[in-house]
């Protein structure tokens, strides 16, 4: 049982526009939620994270909201650019362990 | 930053021999560092805490004596795939949690068992 879900696979924007990538989860045990960005045979790199006792998180383009009542998480990069394009894993943390959800693969459009 | 190198990043073995990974800090000292596999379109699937000078923690359904994990300092970790099959073929990732607890991944290393 997926307990972080990235239910869109892909997306793609054009640039200038705002990107949306939605995460879900099922364990209100999560207490830390993160949002890595992974180019093809690289790691993830670190993005932005936000602690289960805040409702939004900004860092330049990029903002994180949490709805807790929903379950739900999503990033907004605005403005999007097309060294943007990569894959973007929502993590969620519970005693120190990571788990990912399965991915979105942005594609912005110049 | 925090770099958390990987070796080697591509590795072809035979089926039934073993491979080695390597996962080292190169900046900071990591007591903790853990290991993902990553299949294709798949997520990252934690498979182990590695704690240094003590014994790793393995996931539900990874097999520890199949995936040897050694801490033997505070920046390198090893990860063994013996007898690999080809269902072993996956990319595996290391990250190493400086004292702030935050986690830094390494580039990964694809195997392939042929």
């Amino acid at each position: 049982d997926q307990q972080v879900k990235q239910n869109s696979p892909s997306l793609s924007v054009q640039e200038g526009r705002i990107s949306i990538l939605n995460c879900d989860y099922t364990n209100s045990m999560f207490d830390y939620f993160l949002w890595y960005k992974k180019y093809p045979a690289e790691g993830p790199t670190f993005l932005i994270s936000i602690s289960s006792i805040k409702d939004k998180n900004e860092d330049g383009r990029f903002t994180v909201f949490l709805n807790k009542s929903a379950k739900h998480l999503s990033l907004h990069i605005v403005p999007s650019q097309p060294g943007d394009s990569a894959v973007y894993f929502c993590a969620a943390s519970v005693s120190e362990k990571l788990v990912f959800g399965k991915g979105t693969k942005l594609t912005v459009n110049p | 930053g925090a770099v958390v190198s990987q070796h080697p990043s591509w590795v072809i073995c035979k089926s039934g021999t073993s491979v080695k990974i390597e996962c080292r800090s190169l900046d900071f000292q990591a007591t903790t560092m853990f290991w993902y596999r990553q299949f294709p379109k798949q997520s990252l699937m934690l498979m182990a805490t590695s704690n240094e000078g003590s014994k790793a923690t393995y996931e539900q359904g990874v097999e520890k004596d199949k995936f040897l994990i050694n801490h033997a300092s505070l920046t390198l970790s090893t990860l063994t795939v013996t007898s690999a099959h080809p269902e072993d073929s996956s990319f595996y990732i290391c990250s190493a949690r400086d004292s702030s607890y935050e986690q830094y991944f390494g580039p990964g290393t694809r195997l392939t068992v042929t």
